[in-house]
């Protein structure tokens, strides 16, 4: 079973200059999230879908970040315009459902400059 | 603030040996918890889960137990080994609204010595 797909791996940018990033969850899985890990810390959830569906994005900063689920399976998150404090991992995960395993990708490592 | 934390950043333990690592959590209506290990520059790996009706549960080499009474799990390894060098992070399922909202700790690095 293939499991959650992220592109691209790495990406260096400059501030105030956009970024996106793409996930595939595990075929079948309906709720998908999208971490933000910065080193040394544990991840924290930026938004969960459920399906198309928004379930929670109250960490979000929805002044720069946005995501999208548009046809339920695949997500894209963006952010515009960076700033330094945004370089970190960025990690997708997808589960079943709410309340099951969450398994993730091998994230997204953004640098901000 | 974070509900989920953890005792110890590092852990130090040679090989063989059996390795503990704490975890506390702060909301009682948690029902679902996951430990994840976390290698460099991977993204972090499923390695046993526990619902809150359960205190104990064992897997390959590990054995999660969970006390809700003051709020603890712990992630116990058997004869550790250097593959097993990693951080180590416990999550919740929070249920604040409705639905379920993983939460993670601030992870535990464990060094395994030869």
């Amino acid at each position: 079973e293939a499991g959650v797909a992220q592109s691209p791996r790495y990406k260096i940018i400059e501030k105030r200059q956009s970024v996106a990033f793409w996930c595939n969850p595990i075929s079948g899985h309906a709720t998908l999230y999208w971490y933000q890990q910065i080193l040394g810390q544990g991840p924290k959830l930026l938004i969960q879908f459920q399906n198309n569906g928004v379930v929670d994005d109250s960490q979000l900063p929805k002044d720069r970040f946005s995501a999208e689920r548009l046809k339920g399976v695949d997500s894209t998150l963006k952010i515009q315009p960076a700033k330094l404090e945004d370089s970190a991992v960025y990690l997708c995960a997808s589960s079943p459902g709410q309340g099951n395993t969450i398994y993730f990708g091998e994230g997204s490592w953004l640098t901000v400059v | 603030g974070e509900s989920v934390g953890l005792h110890l950043p590092t852990l130090s333990v040679q090989e063989g040996d059996n390795s503990i690592i704490n975890c506390a959590y702060s909301n009682s209506a948690s029902d679902y918890f996951i430990w994840y290990k976390q290698e460099s520059g991977k993204g972090p790996q499923f390695i046993i889960d526990i619902r809150s009706n359960m205190d104990k549960r064992q897997g390959q080499r590990v054995t999660v137990l969970l006390n809700k009474t003051v709020k603890h799990l712990s992630l116990q390894i058997a004869a550790t080994q250097p593959g097993d060098s990693a951080v180590y992070f416990c999550a919740e399922n929070m249920k604040p609204g409705g639905s379920y909202i993983p939460t993670f700790g601030r992870g535990t690095s464990l060094i395994v010595h030869p």
